[in-house]
């Protein structure tokens, strides 16, 4: 069975830095493309930032960028988001999204989701 | 930024019945169209990708279809555990990669 895992959620003040991770089970996370996706309380889903299975390909929301830096450890087949200058927008479900496109068919796995709350 | 717009934001109907919800896009996203499912206190569930073809272990009565910017996901016979909100997502031109707001079916 696969599992993707998403960690390091917590409460943060506003301003400070937080860094999740995502590691998987049931599959080589190095061999995909990742995605962070979020959910503020009660509203839908926003697309964070991308990075490729090689990391070669780097993406980010206009309003992440400069703040959130995603990477990936490939000896600990794994990869992390660090957040820097953290704002009570940020305060949401982080799911971390592993994808990968073989033989023309798509294959998707949705970690659980970690919860960072920014607050005083 | 391709902007999806899902409707109607909340559809009532009962077990059994056939439902269809609408995603359009504000241009063209060729096929490159997904849908999820979320219940509540859940991670989504990756239903359709392509606009029509399911996700591995998706069960037939959930069916895509549309391409350009005209969307579909039709439930054939609504079971109890299909109540829940649905998102559509184009692939298409990113980033960044963009949902629609969501469509809540409940129980009428």
């Amino acid at each position: 069975e696969v599992q993707v895992v998403e960690s390091g959620g917590a409460v943060v003040q506003p301003g400070g830095s937080l860094r999740l991770s995502c590691a998987a089970s049931g599959i080589t996370l190095n061999n995909y493309d990742v995605n962070w996706v979020r959910q503020a309380p009660g509203k839908g889903l926003e697309w964070v930032s991308h990075i490729s299975s090689s990391g070669n390909k780097i993406e980010y929301l206009d309003s992440v960028k400069g703040r959130f830096t995603i990477s990936r450890d490939y000896a600990k087949n794994s990869l992390s988001l660090q957040m820097n200058s953290l704002g009570a927008e940020d305060t949401a479900v982080y799911y971390c999204l592993a994808n990968s496109w073989f033989g023309g068919l798509l294959t998707l796995y949705w970690g659980q989701g970690t919860l960072v709350t920014v607050s005083s | 930024e391709i902007m999806m717009t899902q409707s109607p934001a909340t559809l009532s109907v009962s077990p059994g019945e056939r439902v269809t919800l609408s995603c359009r896009a504000s241009q063209s996203v060729s096929s490159d169209l997904a849908w999820y499912q979320q219940k509540p206190g859940q991670a989504p569930r990756f239903l359709i990708y392509g606009s029509s073809i399911r996700a591995t272990g998706i069960p037939d009565r959930f069916s895509g279809s549309g391409s350009g910017t005209e969307f579909t996901l039709t439930i054939s016979s609504l079971q109890s555990e299909d109540f829940a909100v649905y998102y559509c997502q184009q692939y298409h031109n990113w980033p960044p990669l963009t949902f629609g707001q969501g469509t809540r079916l409940e129980i009428k």
